[in-house]
């Protein structure tokens, strides 16, 4: 079957940096997104990989390993508006879109 | 900045009624999709569309169906409500990319429908 894991909640403090990781099994790959979901509200996106090697995007950068099918996301100078759900999903070779159950992150002061 | 408008934000129906979701984009995007959000649960499929009166099922269409009569609108029925269909119902849409190929865009969601069946 295919699968997404990440972990289920995280806390980390403000001003500190995170790291958020996804690992996934699943029929092939064609690319993985991260999506931010604060609480009610819509996931946003965040970025996308395709090839090995960290993204980069402001406080935010995204790395993957194809061959280790592994995902993360780090977040540095942690902000208060930080605090949500962190998504990770993976097109296969299908093209279909698998969704991990996300990570929630609780930032603390 | 693309707006993806869900009709309601709370929705309380009762069981065996039959439940309509609205969904609207303003980019002209050409692919929309509905899925479910459960706690401890990834987002899930239900259908998803690429085209006027074009739908695909998705990993959960049991229950469900879909309209999309005009490109801006993305409607999910649901034929007659159960009480395992409460759950936030998520609207997104995305363009297609080169070579037709959409699973390659980001999507674009809306707020959400919270759908309790009582």
């Amino acid at each position: 079957g295919q699968n997404i894991d990440q972990p289920t909640e995280m806390t980390a403090t403000e001003g500190a940096i995170v790291q958020i990781n996804c690992t996934y099994q699943t029929s092939g790959f064609n690319g993985l997104f991260w999506y931010q979901q604060h609480a009610g509200e819509a996931p946003t996106f965040l970025s996308y990989n395709v090839l090995d090697g960290l993204e980069e995007k402001g406080r935010f950068s995204s790395f993957l390993s194809r061959s280790k099918g592994y995902s993360y996301l780090l977040l540095k100078e942690l902000q208060m508006k930080d605090s949500a759900s962190y998504l990770c999903a993976v097109t296969d070779s299908n093209y279909q879109l698998i969704w991990g159950a996300g990570t929630k992150l609780i930032i603390k002061p | 900045d693309v707006k993806v408008t869900q009709s309601s934000r709370y929705l309380v129906k009762r069981t065996g009624e039959k439940v309509f979701l609205e969904c609207v984009q303003d980019m002209d995007h050409e692919n929309m999709f509905w899925y479910r959000q459960d706690p401890g649960l990834g987002l899930r499929l239900i259908y998803f569309s690429y085209d006027v009166k074009m739908k695909e099922k998705g990993d959960i269409p049991e229950g469900y169906s879909v309209s999309r009569e005009k490109k801006e609108r993305f409607s999910l029925i649901l034929e007659s409500a159960s009480t395992n269909q409460t759950s936030m119902y998520l609207c997104a849409s995305s363009v297609t990319g080169t070579g037709g190929d959409y699973s390659n865009q980001p999507q674009h969601f809306g707020d959400g429908t919270r759908l309790s069946i009582l």
